[in-house]
């Protein structure tokens, strides 16, 4: 059973700093099949990337993803004040057929 | 546009069974490539997938929950059903329904606005 692993728990930045955030797979994932999401309190998960660093429709530039195997990276490169949240790894396509991470949250320093 | 949005009970009492209904729109699950999942995060808590059906019906499922979950779908209705078994206080919930497609993204690109469900007596 693959386990996401995302580190760190909790990264305090400020605007305009870069962020870094990882997820490591038990196994290697299809980067086809892996995802990263975004969310805001009390609000629904948005899709930020996929097949590791292609960008979903509407997010900015300064979202990129990379990766392959068992290591992925989401990188925002310049914070803007919206970015603050919660963020989740997915992968899907092996067992379990779907799974998340237990998610990275961005806080403000 | 895809929009998707989630009905039923806010309260349910333990080993009661959950029924949930996902209704869509701008899109039809009879076309190949669609599917459905639903995900759940309890209050505080990481997101939990449970399970996604195919727009040939099939079906796959969380292997922790698989015995206790159900879902099926009513193309004509745009509508897909989740059913939770013996439900108890750790199911309390935000399940969200949200849409993938198996051609292009394959990632819930798309999801409801969640509906919250409590299990309590």
């Amino acid at each position: 059973e693959i386990v996401l692993t995302q580190s760190p728990g909790t990264l305090s930045l400020s605007p305009g700093e870069r962020a870094t955030l990882s997820c490591r797979a038990s196994q290697s994932v299809s980067s086809s099949y892996l995802a990263w999401y975004q969310q805001k309190p009390g609000q629904a998960p948005r899709l930020l990337m996929y097949g590791a660093s292609s960008r979903a429709t509407g997010i900015p530039d300064r979202f990129s993803g990379s990766g392959s195997g068992t290591d992925f990276t989401l990188t925002i490169s310049r914070l803007e004040p919206e970015d603050f949240a919660v963020y989740y790894c997915q992968q899907y396509g092996s067992s379990p057929l779907c799974s998340f991470g237990q998610g990275t949250k961005l806080e403000i320093k | 546009q895809i929009t998707l949005k989630e009905s039923g009970p806010t309260l349910v009492k333990p080993t009661q069974t959950l029924t949930l209904t996902c209704t869509f729109s701008g899109f039809s699950l009879s076309t190949s490539g669609m599917a459905v999942g639903w995900i759940r995060q309890p209050p505080g808590k990481a997101l939990e997938w449970l399970t996604l059906i195919y727009w040939d019906d099939d079906k796959r499922f969380s292997p922790s929950l698989r015995s206790r979950l159900t879902i099926t779908k009513d193309t004509s209705k745009s509508q897909v059903v989740l059913t939770v078994t013996n439900m108890a206080p750790v199911d309390t919930a935000t399940y969200y329904c949200a849409h993938r497609s198996t051609i292009g993204k394959n990632a819930f690109d798309y999801w409801g606005l969640g509906t919250l469900v409590t299990v309590s007596s």
